[in-house]
């Protein structure tokens, strides 16, 4: 079974500029996560999509970053401006729906903001 | 809101020496309790689910318990390979899912 897949792997932008990463989750997977982690710490929920539908992007900025799952599948999440502490890891993961199912992570994008 | 406080944020061990990493937890609703691996690099790795007080899962060398407060993750006579970051994350209504800070450990031979 393929597990989540994330691209790019890695991504320098400068201050300001705009940056996208992509997510493919595990095929069937009806919950789809887009987490930050800050080196040295643990994974912070910037958003949950249930199929397309946004269940939770409480602790999302929203005045940056944006995110779309278009068709329940795929993702994509926007970074307009960047700024430099949006330096970190984004990691983007997937569960099946229902009952207590664990996520399951793809390698994550390493963003640099200098 | 839910919290979550992984302890200790670090721990170094020599190959062989049992220990215990915790996870003391205040959520509404708890669904599962989660433990991940994590190595430099990598995206977090599954190891176990925890649903209710009193369970118990085990796995090569470590073996995951919950309370109704807390969780441990008890390493059994760990080798270097055992070097990892552990995270513990809870799950509540709506499958969200909220991480610990995790905690670091480093296993000498």
């Amino acid at each position: 079974e393929a597990g989540v897949a994330q691209s790019p792997r890695y991504k320098i932008i400068e201050k300001r500029q705009s940056v996208a990463f992509w997510c493919n989750p595990i095929s069937g997977h009806a919950t789809l996560y887009w987490y930050q982690q800050i080196l040295g710490q643990g994974p912070k929920l910037l958003i949950q999509f249930q199929n397309n539908g946004v269940v939770d992007d409480s602790q999302l900025p929203k005045d940056r970053f944006s995110a779309e799952r278009l068709k329940g599948v795929d993702s994509t999440l926007k970074i307009q401006p960047a700024k430099l502490e949006d330096s970190a890891v984004y990691l983007c993961a997937s569960s099946s729906y229902g009952g207590r199912a664990e996520a399951f992570f793809g390698q994550g994008t390493r963003l640099t903001v200098v | 809101e839910d919290q979550v406080t992984q302890s200790p944020e670090a721990l170094r061990l020599q190959e062989g020496e049992s220990s215990s990493l915790n996870c003391s937890y205040t959520v509404s609703g708890l669904r599962g309790l989660f433990w991940y691996r994590q190595d430099p690099g990598k995206g977090p790795e599954f190891l176990f689910t925890l649903y209710s007080a009193g369970e118990e899962k085990e796995k090569e060398r470590l073996k995951a318990t919950l309370t109704k407060k807390e969780s441990f993750l008890h390493i059994t006579a760990p080798k270097p390979e055992d070097s990892a970051t552990y995270l513990c994350a809870v799950q509540a209504a709506g499958n969200m899912l909220t991480f610990g800070g995790g905690t670091r450990l480093m296993v000498k031979p």
